[in-house]
């Protein structure tokens, strides 16, 4: 069964609006959570570290300012973008390794997000 | 920079026959290798890993096998089943898998039955 889950799967709406995205680990803990971008016919590309207790760190080229991500539990992190437009139109995933060392990074399912 | 990379976008195999898959990297810090399926709208589900103490690892019908020297990864599936038509990504990670992860730009596998 599913070791990530992400939430909304699906979100349209209009330019200018904030969109938030969830990505919790079930019946394990996540200190660090990840989030990547995927466009068209392309490769995931890691957006951002998601820190428990402490700032993410944001990979070169991805604006803190707009992508907002707050890691309020060592479940749960969640991916604000905000003022979105339609060149924020993508596929958000989140992920997160499994305790110890040498362990797979799970993914959830997704967010297809389209900006009108 | 690519620091991962599959050369083959698209793989044709028929079904029963052995898909390999392979993938490159550059980044002589990374230790660890995976290997993920993934469907259209969905998040790649993890097929199988190697850490790069190890130059094999099977599971059932995956195999990857690793060659450190020439900064070459490869994924056998055997036999290759029509359910296994997906899009196949490699990534790799240092630190034992406690650090990010860096994706190939992926080959798409279509099983012919």
């Amino acid at each position: 069964g599913a070791v990530v889950s992400q939430h909304p799967s699906w979100v349209i709406c209009k330019s200018g609006t904030s969109v938030k995205i969830e990505c919790r680990s079930l019946d394990f803990q996540a200190t660090t959570m990840f989030w990547y971008r995927q466009f068209p016919k392309q490769s995931l590309m890691l957006m951002a570290t998601s820190n428990e207790g402490s700032k993410a760190t944001y990979e070169q080229g991805v604006e803190k300012d707009k992508f907002l991500i707050n890691h309020a539990s060592l479940t749960l992190s969640t991916l604000t973008v905000t003022s979105a437009h339609p060149e924020d139109s993508s596929f958000y995933i989140c992920s997160a390794p499994l305790p110890g060392g040498n362990q797979p990074q799970h993914f959830g399912d997704g967010t297809r997000l389209s900006i009108l | 920079d690519q620091q991962v990379k599959q050369n083959s976008p698209s793989l044709s195999v028929q079904e029963g026959r052995i898909s390999i898959l392979n993938c490159d990297y550059t980044n002589s810090m990374f230790d660890y290798f995976l290997w993920y399926k993934k469907y259209p709208a969905e998040g790649p589900t993890f097929l199988i890993s190697i850490s790069s103490i190890k130059d094999k690892n099977e599971d059932g019908r995956f195999t990857v096998f690793l060659n450190k020297s020439a900064k070459h990864l490869s994924l056998h599936i055997v036999p290759s089943q029509p359910g296994d038509s997906a899009v196949y990504f490699c990534a790799a990670s240092a630190n034992f898998g406690n650090e990010k992860l860096t994706f190939g730009t992926g080959t798409r596998l279509t099983i012919i039955p």
